[in-house]
């Protein structure tokens, strides 16, 4: 069975720290994909990154930065230097090679306080 | 590009009525799939449609239920209302099945109150 966790339930941060969100997955499938994305109050999912089974370099995009880690089954994500606009729902999600069912962690609520 | 669109945003029913949700995906999307996001069980996968048949389904009850038409229009149904359906609900497109590496693409959601 698959499983996504998030253990972090809600963050507040104030402006301009830098906040890591963790995500550790649960699949015996050798071929998946992780995805982070950002659930703003308006409700849709923005996607923010995808990171397949077979690579594990990190990825750095503007403040957003990701670290993969089969090891520790772990798809961490830390943003830089956090904003206002950065306040939301985040969910960290794992697909397998087969379908386009997605599983997802309960998600993390991020407050960066002004 | 016009993005996913749900209808209608928000709605309230009553105990044992029954809704139909709608979604279009983005223009060449072929696939769409269904979630229930509820506060405590977070967003559950419902099924997904690809080329007017259903392709997986999650487990939920018959009550739940859905089609996919020949534009990729994407319809689901909630038959016999309970207050536990009160829910967002979220279609997401894509371009494909399998073998496709996309993400997924949300439409903003269905919150449907039922009381």
């Amino acid at each position: 069975a698959q499983k996504v966790t998030q253990a972090q339930t809600e963050i507040s941060v104030v402006e301009k720290e830098d906040v890591t969100l963790d995500c550790v997955y649960e699949t015996r499938d050798t071929t998946y994909y992780l995805f982070w994305y950002k659930q703003p109050p308006s409700g849709e999912l923005v996607f923010l990154i995808r990171r397949n089974s077979f690579d594990e370099q990190n990825e750095i995009s503007g403040r957003y930065s990701w670290n993969f880690q089969k090891s520790t089954s772990s798809f961490n994500f830390t943003i830089t230097a956090s904003q206002v606009v950065d306040s939301a729902v985040y969910f960290c999600a794992l697909r397998l090679n087969t379908g386009n069912q997605f599983y997802f962690g309960t998600g993390t609520s991020l407050t960066v306080i002004p | 590009k016009a993005g996913v669109t749900q209808t209608p945003r928000y709605l309230i029913k009553t105990r044992g009525q029954q809704v139909t949700l709608s979604c279009s995906p983005i223009s060449g999307h072929r696939s769409v799939s269904w979630y229930q996001q509820t506060p405590g069980q977070g967003l559950q996968f419902l099924f997904e449609y690809f080329s007017e048949t259903q392709r997986n389904k999650g487990n939920f009850p018959g009550r739940f239920s859905g089609r996919q038409f020949s534009n990729s229009r994407s319809e689901m149904n909630v038959s016999t209302l309970e207050l536990g359906d009160s829910a967002l609900y979220l279609c997401a497109s894509s371009r494909g099945l399998t073998s496709n590496t996309g993400e997924l693409f949300f439409g903003e959601g269905s919150r449907l109150t039922v009381l």
